[in-house]
């Protein structure tokens, strides 16, 4: 069974940063593309960026480009979003999604619970 | 960058068809996928490749495309199948995924 459990999530200052965890199980993490995706309360989803499964190809929503960092380690199954200068339009749910292939142009099949980023003073 | 343009709302009757539509630039040319999210919870794939369903998902829904625009159809629509409706494709030209303004669709 395909599982994704995110972590990490809290409440941090304007311009703070935070690091969120995805750890995944029950397929080959090594191989499938992951994604990052948010949703602001009330508000629609939103990618936020995604790594392909040999983790050579990364992109980023002009939104948080220069600002988040999207990695994997393949050794802990485990996808990582570092979050810097953090701004309070980035308070969202943060989901981790598997693709259902090696590159993130594929359709999102799995999806993590969801962990809260709140960013305010 | 590209769009994708979804109504806001759609509501319908419980028995009845709810049609939930998704337009886009050439939208044909690209694979489109409906996620399902309930209020509180994570999305669910329900639709993918313009029309193929995973599995577990029941016949009643379909997808489709015209023109610029693609639909996803609910068949015989369920007071449990009230819940908030995206449409996503990959934007070739930006890399980027890309989502629909989702539909809330509210089983009356």
């Amino acid at each position: 069974e395909v599982q994704l459990l995110e972590s990490g999530g809290g409440l941090v200052q304007p311009g703070g940063s935070l690091r969120l965890s995805c750890a995944a199980s029950g397929f080959s993490f090594n191989f499938y593309a992951m994604s990052w995706v948010r949703q602001a309360p009330g508000q629609g989803l939103e990618w936020v960026g995604g790594i392909s499964g040999s983790g050579g190809t990364i992109d980023y929503a002009d939104s948080v480009k220069g600002r988040f960092t999207v990695s994997r380690d393949k050794s802990k199954n485990t996808l990582y979003v570092q979050m810097n200068s953090l701004r309070a339009e980035d308070t969202a749910v943060y989901y981790c999604a598997k693709h259902d292939y090696e590159v993130a142009t594929s359709k999102l099949d799995y999806w993590g619970q969801g962990t809260l980023v709140t960013v305010s003073s | 960058s590209y769009v994708l343009t979804q109504p806001p709302s759609v509501s319908v009757a419980p028995g009845q068809t709810a049609k939930i539509t998704c337009g886009g630039n050439n939208i044909g040319s690209k694979s489109v996928h409906w996620y399902q999210q309930k209020s509180g919870q994570a999305p669910v794939l329900v639709v993918f490749d313009d029309r193929d369903r995973p599995s577990g998902i029941p016949e009643r829904f379909s997808g489709s495309y015209s023109g610029n625009t693609a639909t996803l159809t609910i068949n015989r629509v369920e007071a449990g199948e009230e819940a908030d409706y995206y449409c996503q494709v990959w934007d070739s030209g930006s890399d980027h995924v890309v989502f629909g303004g989702g539909t809330k669709l509210t089983v009356l």
